[in-house]
């Protein structure tokens, strides 16, 4: 069982529309976690951190964790065309530096 | 978020020469950082995790006296390939945090090193 499972799409939404992006990790005692966006070419970008159970909102994004059940996921409201990107889940287990990234899920957004 | 600034940003070399890549974090001290190998559509590679002032920690696989890491300050890290290949060309992407638990990570704007 991979670390951080991500479906690699890609996931295709209409202009306007939510993408909803889904992760699910493997270590029960991970306490960080996060999602960046990489665009092709381009090194992977911050969108949001999260670290407690819930839903925690950031302009069109927002990002649900839940603990119990070990996935986190990524809302993109109102998606415009430049969300286009490969999203990227990331997971630290509590207590360690190094990060893990799932594979990414590529999303598009058609006009 | 903060800045990790990363150079070069794009290298070409022969077969048999070293590169250096540096990576530095512009506004805030980065008691760890991270290298990354990333092939086309493929997701982040670590190679090693260094920590300032002491021996980087290598994933398995990673040969560290091909890949040396030296991470002399809180705000440098470089990363130099030694008797680069044609298999070594690659993306190589950095990214560092500051210390604390769960702090995020912030990455450079990557290296696409491509050995000839």
């Amino acid at each position: 069982q991979k670390e951080v499972e991500q479906n690699s799409g890609p996931l295709s939404v209409p202009e306007g529309a939510i993408a909803s992006l889904n992760c699910t990790y493997s270590d029960r005692g991970s306490q960080s976690f996060f999602w960046y966006r990489q665009y092709s070419g381009k090194s992977p970008e911050l969108i949001m951190s999260i670290y407690s159970n819930g839903d925690k909102e950031d302009g069109r994004f927002t990002a649900q964790l839940n603990k119990a059940s070990q996935y986190v996921s990524l809302l993109i409201r109102d998606s415009q065309p430049s969300d286009s990107a490969t999203y990227l889940c990331a997971v630290m287990p509590g207590g360690y530096q190094k990060v893990t990234f799932g594979i990414g899920t590529k999303l598009q957004v058609i006009p | 978020g903060a800045v990790v600034s990363q150079h070069p940003s794009r290298v070409i070399c022969k077969s048999g020469t070293s590169v250096k890549i540096e990576c530095r974090s512009l506004d805030f001290q980065a008691t760890t950082m991270f290298w990354y190998r990333q092939f086309p559509k493929k997701s982040l590679m670590l190679m090693a995790t260094s920590n300032e002032g002491s021996k980087a920690t290598y994933e398995q696989g990673v040969e560290k006296d091909k890949f040396l890491i030296n991470h002399a300050s809180l705000t440098l890290s470089t990363l130099t390939v030694t008797s680069a290949h044609p298999e070594d060309s690659s993306f190589y992407i950095c990214s560092a945090r500051s210390a604390g638990e769960g702090t995020e990570a912030f990455f450079g704007q990557g290296t696409r090193l491509t050995v000839v």
